[in-house]
């Protein structure tokens, strides 16, 4: 069966500066998803960024970028520039052929002004 | 706009009792999926459905029933076999076949016991 393991229970980061949030998962698949979601306060689900397994490119989206590294079954998540509003708790998540999400515990993200 | 609606946002239970947690969507989303969530636990699977009137048991289904009988809707009970129901509980959906694209989730419910 598919894990993921988050093994930063809590972190903190000046504002402006860069963290990085690590995930690792185990799995027999040679092809999935992973993903990266952030509930700040407001207990909401926000997707952050996606990747796909297939793709030796590291995904992007604005501040957020992922370190993925496929034979080492890691996942990390860069926030460069944070910013208070980055405050969360973050989830890595995997996905199942079976369209099942695996979470892992989380990273609560504090932001230090 | 479309989404997902979680009701309440806050419920209590009593002893002995059942309760019923909604979630409705209007995304057209094939799949729906109940999670709780505790502190340090991270979101953990109750049922999931990929088709109306089936469902699956997810890691922590005892105590917990579910029915899917129209698309839309996915509502979770919450049974007095749940010895521990104290807890956040989040509905999602997604659509089937499309594995980039996210889990949509409702903004959840707060279960406690009295």
């Amino acid at each position: 069966a598919q894990t993921v393991t988050q093994s930063q229970p809590e972190m903190s980061v000046q504002e402006a500066e860069t963290v990085t949030l690590s995930c690792t998962y185990d799995t027999s698949e040679s092809d999935y998803y992973l993903f990266w979601y952030k509930q700040p306060p407001s207990r909401q689900m926000i997707l952050v960024i996606r990747q796909e397994a297939y793709k030796q490119q590291n995904a992007t989206e604005n501040r957020f970028s992922v370190n993925f590294q496929k034979a080492a079954k890691s996942f990390s998540l860069k926030i460069s520039d944070s910013q208070l509003g980055d405050a969360a708790m973050y989830f890595c998540a995997y996905r199942t052929r079976d369209d099942k999400i695996i979470f892992g515990k989380g990273t609560r993200l504090h932001i230090l002004p | 706009d479309g989404g997902i609606t979680q009701s309440p946002k806050y419920l209590f239970r009593k002893e002995g009792q059942n309760v019923t947690l909604s979630c409705e969507q209007n995304l057209n989303h094939d799949a729906m999926y109940w999670y709780r969530q505790d502190p340090g636990q991270g979101l953990r699977l109750i049922y999931y459905s990929q088709i109306v009137n089936d469902f699956q048991k997810g890691d922590i289904a005892e105590g917990y029933s579910v029915s899917r009988e129209k698309k839309e809707s996915f509502p979770l009970t919450v049974t007095s076999a749940q010895k521990n129901p104290t807890a956040f509980y989040l509905c999602a959906s997604n659509i089937l076949g499309r594995p980039t694209w996210p889990q949509h989730f409702g903004d959840g419910t707060r279960l406690s016991i009295l």
